[in-house]
């Protein structure tokens, strides 16, 4: 089925550094969302975006929706060791009734302490 | 309020069983959306479920099936089990179909041997 390009698909940072990953569509997304998934555990939803342009912060996590409606990306700034897990991205198409949720395949995150 | 349950948290059968996996949603919710995760293909949606009944349906052949009950508690229903069908199995709940902020159990991991 229909998937987003998420980037990077991982990532090894030092812990402090600031991290920055995106996704992209080739079609208008109308939602996004961006959610975490620790080892054993399912996704927790951490920033939803709904408006185009949308700038919206989590603490040190801090999401934006895309003016072309066609990506957002997620920083994290100042890294740190319980921030591994991989992150999915995940948006709702704009056109047409179908209201599934199209996902990222994930950047996987690992913070060197 | 309690999260997403799913029950149970792992499973091992061998190709050609058939297996039940059970969601209970969060107190209020009542759409329930299953997934299929595996590591390269990140979450593929299975099917949604609404007031007992079936909103939408992923490109999964028929030997995965599931249903809602009227306590918007949902099982999901895999035959004639096949290798490729290991996977963590992820259920979300929201409160309407097509809310897009949707909270995730912890999964069952089903392993076919």
């Amino acid at each position: 089925g229909q998937q987003l390009n998420q980037s990077p698909q991982s990532m090894f940072i030092q812990e402090g550094e600031d991290v920055s990953m995106n996704c992209t569509s080739s079609s208008i997304f109308n939602t996004w969302l961006w959610y975490k998934q620790e080892p054993g555990e399912g996704p927790v939803l951490l920033i939803a975006l709904y408006k185009a342009g949308e700038l919206t912060s989590n603490g040190r996590l801090t999401a934006q929706f895309g003016i072309t409606r066609k990506d957002s990306f997620l920083n994290i700034s100042a890294s740190i060791p319980s921030d591994v897990g991989i992150y999915f991205c995940a948006g709702q198409p704009y056109a047409g009734n179908n209201r599934k949720l199209i996902w990222g395949l994930g950047t996987s995150l690992a913070v060197n302490p | 309020k309690a999260g997403v349950t799913q029950t149970p948290r792992y499973l091992i059968k061998t190709r050609g069983q058939q297996v039940t996996l059970s969601c209970s949603p969060i107190s209020g919710h009542r759409s329930v959306s299953w997934y299929q995760q595996t590591p390269g293909q990140g979450l593929q949606f299975l099917f949604e479920y609404f007031s007992e009944t079936q909103r939408n349906k992923g490109n999964f052949p028929g030997r995965f099936s599931g249903r809602q009950f009227s306590n918007s508690r949902s099982e999901m229903n895999v035959s004639t089990l096949e290798l490729g069908d290991s996977a963590l199995y992820l259920c979300a709940s929201s409160l309407l179909p097509g809310n897009n902020e949707q909270f995730f159990g912890p999964g069952t991991r089903l392993t076919v041997l």
